[in-house]
């Protein structure tokens, strides 16, 4: 079984400043993870996923996530926080390639201060 | 192709009464899944699809929740009798998978979901 735990539910960060959202990862088998974002009343938006090619994975509007195994971690980080950037954001774990029956975490609000 | 299609965006029923949703994937999509969010949570698996067949079902879906996807095409998700702990928004997602682990793939999208109030 997958699960994943997000550390904190809400951010608060200044425009310009660094965006870490933390989330790790319990998993039985080698996991492929995800990092997700809602805007209000919308719909999911893959940033990025891992599948074990690299540990470094970049992914959209300039946000990466790192694999790390010996922390059972895959935070995500942005260097330098827009306005637009405010929105909740999903860390989630799959157990095979290309499975989507994903378990997410509980989420975590970014709000960004101008 | 704009995506992943659900209808209703919203709906409010009564406590008892039945309600239907649709959701149409991405046109060459052969899996599909529903999600439910509930405030202030992460989307939960409720069931996926791959084709017609449906693969499976969390235990999340009561016997009041049934899925179906005819042909492989457009899914529907019904709640009978409904609760107000069904009160929440309702996800669908598509992807397109081919064999098992390391298959090729897409991502999944997802639809913007149908939020369902209960009274």
């Amino acid at each position: 079984a997958q699960s994943v735990t997000q550390l904190g539910s809400h951010v608060s960060v200044s425009e310009g400043a660094l965006v870490l959202l933390r989330c790790n990862y319990s998993s039985s088998v080698p996991p492929y993870l995800f990092w997700y974002v809602q805007y209000p009343n919308q719909g999911l938006q893959l940033l990025l996923k891992y599948t074990s090619a690299a540990t470094l994975v970049k992914g959209i509007n300039g946000f990466e996530a790192e694999f790390k195994k010996s922390e059972t971690s895959f935070h995500l980080t942005k260097p330098s926080a827009h306005m637009s950037d405010a929105a909740e954001y999903f860390c989630a774990v799959s157990g095979r390639l290309n499975d989507y029956k994903l378990s997410f975490g509980a989420g975590t609000t970014v709000t960004v201060r101008a | 192709d704009t995506g992943v299609s659900q209808n209703p965006r919203h709906k409010i029923t009564k406590r008892g009464q039945n309600v239907t949703f649709r959701c149409d994937p991405i046109s060459e999509h052969n899996r599909l899944y529903w999600y439910r969010q509930t405030l202030g949570q992460g989307p939960e698996f409720l069931t996926y699809f791959q084709n017609e067949a449906q693969l499976e079902k969390s235990r999340l879906l009561s016997d009041r929740f049934s899925a179906e996807r005819p042909k492989g095409s457009f899914s529907t998700l019904e709640i009978q009798r409904t609760e107000q702990g069904d009160s929440a928004m309702y996800l669908c997602a598509s992807s397109f998978s081919v064999g098992g682990g390391g298959g090729r793939g897409t991502e999944a999208f997802f639809g913007q979901g149908t939020r369902l109030t209960v009274v």
